[in-house]
């Protein structure tokens, strides 16, 4: 089974509104983190924002927000306010703390914002 | 911040050539670096898991003997593709954590080869 699914290839927003980026993700390890990673069209990786799987309250970096919703094992990002700049792709990842401490990438969302 | 540094950002060689890249954690030690491979609008794909001191892990279906990865100090990682063929071109990115767990995955910014 797939570790981190993303089951949005491409996504459109207007720039200054609000957009979801969905991903589920499959473990039996209690203890996880869940990341989102930003990748622009010149390669670089930049990571975004952080969600612990015992962290209580939802993670928020900036315009970035983390929709994490234990139960169903998604861990969505929402952008706020999108900026033409947030064209790129974005890949969740998930890494399990008990075992191997590996990252494991979902496919990626590409966004493009549209003036 | 952590910063890794990834050299070179591009590369072209002939066929049957071998080709390096380093990979550098300037301002923390990385016991562990990661090495992937990403192909045109595919995600990362986890070629090995480098280990400082000792034989890096491969991943199923990775030759180790094609990709060898040396990680010698805790700061430096490399990656030679041996005898390149065009099939091995690629974008190959190193990638640092400065401990386990929630610690954040610090990427390189790639290595972009090109096998004529």
């Amino acid at each position: 089974a797939q570790k981190i699914t993303q089951t949005q290839p491409g996504m459109f927003v207007q720039e200054k509104e609000a957009v979801t980026l969905d991903c589920t993700y499959d473990t039996s390890d209690p203890s996880y983190g869940l990341f989102w990673y930003k990748q622009p069209s010149s390669g670089e990786m930049i990571f975004l924002i952080y969600q612990g799987s015992y962290d209580q309250q939802n993670a928020t970096e900036g315009r970035y927000s983390l929709n994490f919703q234990k139960a169903r094992k998604s861990a969505n990002l929402v952008i706020s306010a999108s900026q033409l700049g947030d064209s790129a792709m974005y890949f969740c990842a998930m890494r399990e703390f008990n075992t191997g401490n590996q990252f494991y990438f979902g496919t990626g969302t590409s966004l493009t914002v549209i003036p | 911040g952590a910063v890794v540094s990834q050299h070179p950002s591009w590369v072209i060689c002939k066929s049957g050539t071998s080709v390096k890249i380093e990979c550098r954690s300037l301002d923390f030690q990385a016991t562990t670096m990661f090495w992937y491979r990403q192909f045109p609008k595919q995600s990362l794909m986890l070629m090995a898991t480098s280990n400082e001191g000792s034989k890096a892990t491969y991943e199923q279906g990775v030759e180790k003997d094609k990709f060898l990865i040396n990680h010698a100090s805790l700061t430096l990682s490399t990656l030679t593709v041996t005898s390149a063929h065009p099939e091995d071109s690629s974008f190959y990115i190193c990638s640092a954590s400065q401990g386990s767990g929630a610690n954040v995955l610090t990427f390189g910014a790639g290595s972009r080869l090109t096998v004529l």
